[in-house]
């Protein structure tokens, strides 16, 4: 299984700054993939991010708004733009195992925005 | 689109109490089926999984699951819970040859000692 860690663990932020959410995986994957996690809510996936193209965001997701940069094949980031008190959520990265079924998820980071 | 459904939103059991938490997804098709647990302050981790084969799938520290095609569900079973299990379970499907999971809503478990 992969070893992921998150940076930020925990941050408040004021109403629209923006934040940049670091996952790091201890080895080299193809596909990592970023969820949100509201409260009291289900995992909801924000987008897939292959290194060397743009990522891919699920219906509700723009990139305007969580732009995701993937530099290489263990490293990606995610911002939230503009945050409002709506985006106070635990955001998660995730990986999959080499046969692609499998998701191991980091530790979050949560944010509340104020 | 997949969507996946849980049933009860919190269980509160005694310890050495039977567990059944159920899940049911929509899509028809050929799946892959998980359950994670989040213990309080960690890591979402995998507790079992189903891709093919035995429907009765056994994971980590006691737990099983049964996944019945004609029902569409995939049920977390332990006969005898204990104060550890304390946890939200989540369980999560997706379609073969895709990657991407669609979560429940998860349940959350008490267990009193």
């Amino acid at each position: 299984s992969a070893v992921i860690s998150q940076k930020p663990s925990r941050d408040i932020c004021q109403r629209g700054t923006s934040l940049t959410i670091q996952c790091q995986v201890d080895s080299q994957v193809t596909m990592m993939f970023w969820y949100r996690q509201q409260p009291g809510q289900s995992l909801t996936l924000i987008a897939t991010a292959n290194q060397g193209s743009e990522a891919t965001y699920e219906s509700g997701f723009v990139i305007d708004k969580f732009p995701i940069s993937r530099p290489n094949l263990t490293f990606s980031t995610l911002t939230v733009s503009n945050m409002s008190p709506e985006d106070s959520s635990i955001y998660l990265c995730s990986v999959t195992d080499p046969k692609g079924y499998e998701q191991y998820f980091g530790p979050g980071t949560r944010l509340t925005v104020t | 689109a997949q969507s996946v459904s849980q049933h009860n939103h919190h269980v509160i059991l005694s310890e050495a109490a039977s567990l059944e938490l159920g899940c049911n997804y929509s899509y028809g098709g050929t799946v892959n089926l998980f359950w994670y647990v989040q213990y309080p302050g960690q890591h979402l981790q995998l507790l079992l999984k189903y891709f093919s084969g035995d429907p009765l799938v056994k994971g980590i520290k006691g737990f099983e699951a049964e996944f019945i095609k004609s029902k569409f569900s995939f049920n977390l079973r332990k006969p005898s819970v204990q104060w550890s299990d304390t946890a939200e379970y989540f369980c999560a499907v997706n379609d073969k040859g895709y990657s991407t999971l669609t979560f429940g809503k998860g349940t959350m478990l008490l267990v009193s000692p």
